[in-house]
């Protein structure tokens, strides 16, 4: 199985902050790799899908990038309803893996 | 609008059965590969497997093979998981998924249920 290592596991940030999430492949999966946004107690929100193209509705101020095993989500100002956590996901073969997760919290 | 709903949290005894619904409403349903994903409580999300609605053709994680089972019925737009031999380990919210595109090569989730809770506790 391919395995997916996200860092930090948690990070502390203010509004208005750019922050930025790192995801490694344990093999090269190509642009492979999605990013979603969950909150406590909801379903996950897919945010970024193929490393870089942005989901429908989501806005602008999220960005990822990468190819081969090293990927980045980048959201460029922090806004009060980003404070979640994320999970990185490969989706270049099953069975599909997902990191740890990083918990993006208000400093 | 495009939407999945999942039946109701259950309570399992160690080694009972559970089978969960999974209803499309708002997209064809047999365009899509519905995907199962579960998460512990305080763990990450796992991916389970698939079920193509058009064929039922299914791929399972080795770790779940044979002990999940996935079903669908095209009629009622719904997808199914049974899971057997159920164990403390497997007390978690299970959701179904759809890819963000048609047939069974995207593995990119953009439409999520609302999830299941199944608590196994003797």
């Amino acid at each position: 199985d391919i395995q997916m290592t996200q860092s930090p596991s948690s990070l502390s940030a203010s509004v208005g902050d750019r922050v930025t999430i790192t995801c490694r492949a344990s093999q090269r999966i190509s642009s492979y790799l999605n990013w979603y946004q969950q909150k406590p107690g909801k379903a996950p929100e897919l945010v970024i899908y193929a490393a870089s193209s942005l989901q429908s509705g989501v806005p602008s101020r999220f960005s990822g990038s990468g190819s081969g095993t090293d990927f980045t989500l980048t959201i460029s100002s922090l806004q009060p309803e980003d404070f979640a956590t994320y999970y990185c996901q490969q989706s270049y073969t099953t069975p599909y893996t997902f990191g740890q997760g990083t918990k993006l919290e208000i400093k | 609008q495009v939407q999945l709903v999942q039946s109701g949290a259950d309570v399992k005894k160690p080694g009972a059965s559970v089978k969960l619904s999974c209803q499309a409403s708002g997209f064809t349903f047999s365009d899509f590969a519905i995907q199962w994903v579960r998460q512990a409580p305080g763990q990450p999300l796992e991916w389970m497997g698939w079920i193509n609605a058009v064929n039922g053709d299914t791929k399972y994680s080795q770790k779940f093979q044979g002990r999940v089972t996935l079903t669908r019925d095209t009629s009622a737009s719904t997808a199914y998981m049974e899971v057997t031999g159920l164990r403390s380990e497997d007390t978690a919210v299970y959701y179904c998924a759809r890819p963000r595109m048609r047939g069974i090569w995207f593995g990119d989730f953009s439409v999520w249920g609302q999830g299941t809770l199944v608590t196994v506790s003797s």
